[in-house]
């Protein structure tokens, strides 16, 4: 059964904690996305990679790290220095030209 | 920098109701555009694309989507909406330039459908 999975589903942390949030995919894509979804914000970009090893900043990178080991992971820590790090993180990942993507079902993260 | 607005936040219509939903964007030069849907509690998935070609556009469950160049717009439309069409919509652009394959993203119009 092909398709991106993301886990857990549900995040809770303490504030002052790292935590990473898992994106795995089988659909032997190259590149994978991660955004996060805010009420009213829509999608904003946070990192993505067009190729294993590589990956670019999107535009709030600040406060999260990502790795690109494997093309079929791409793990995203929210950091201690990330200021407002509760939302619903999405993960995507995407074919070459013309460059449509394909969602996973999304973590909510909760730090108090 | 490319940007994309959509312009109602929240749209509630009874069913059988025409929809059209708007989008436009900033972006100049070629652009490949998307409309994605978000059902509750479901993932995001894609509605249609417009690549090349005819500019009109159909997708899954009815939807259309035309794209007008000279006025930067790529506008969702309906019919007659049905209760199961509630859901969050989101248009998202990728500037054709280089290798660049990131998406903008709309901020999304909430659409409600009553029965």
């Amino acid at each position: 059964d092909g398709g991106i999975t993301q886990s857990p589903k549900y995040l809770f942390r303490k504030e002052g904690q790292n935590v990473t949030l898992s994106c795995e995919q089988n659909l032997n894509h190259d590149a994978m996305y991660w955004y996060r979804q805010d009420p009213g914000q829509g999608l904003r970009l946070i990192y993505y990679s067009q190729i294993v090893n590589d990956f670019q900043k999107g535009d709030i990178a600040e406060g999260y790290s990502v790795s690109r080991e494997k093309k079929e992971s791409f793990p995203l820590t929210v950091t201690s220095a990330q200021k407002n790090p509760t939302a619903f993180y999405l993960c995507a990942s995407g074919i070459a030209r013309p460059y449509e993507q394909y969602f996973g079902p999304g973590t909510r993260l909760t730090v108090t | 920098a490319q940007s994309v607005s959509q312009h109602n936040h929240h749209v509630i219509l009874s069913e059988a109701a025409s929809l059209e939903l708007g989008c436009n964007y900033s972006y100049g030069g070629t652009v490949n555009l998307f409309w994605y849907v978000q059902y509750p509690g479901q993932h995001l998935q894609l509605l249609l694309k417009y690549f090349s070609g005819d500019p009109l556009v159909k997708g899954i469950k009815g939807f259309e989507a035309e794209f007008i160049k000279s006025k930067f717009s790529f506008n969702l439309r309906k019919p007659s909406v049905q209760w199961s069409d509630t859901a969050e919509y989101f248009c998202a652009v990728n500037e054709v330039s280089g290798a660049n394959s990131k998406l903008t993203f709309g901020k999304g119009i909430t659409l409600s459908v009553r029965p």
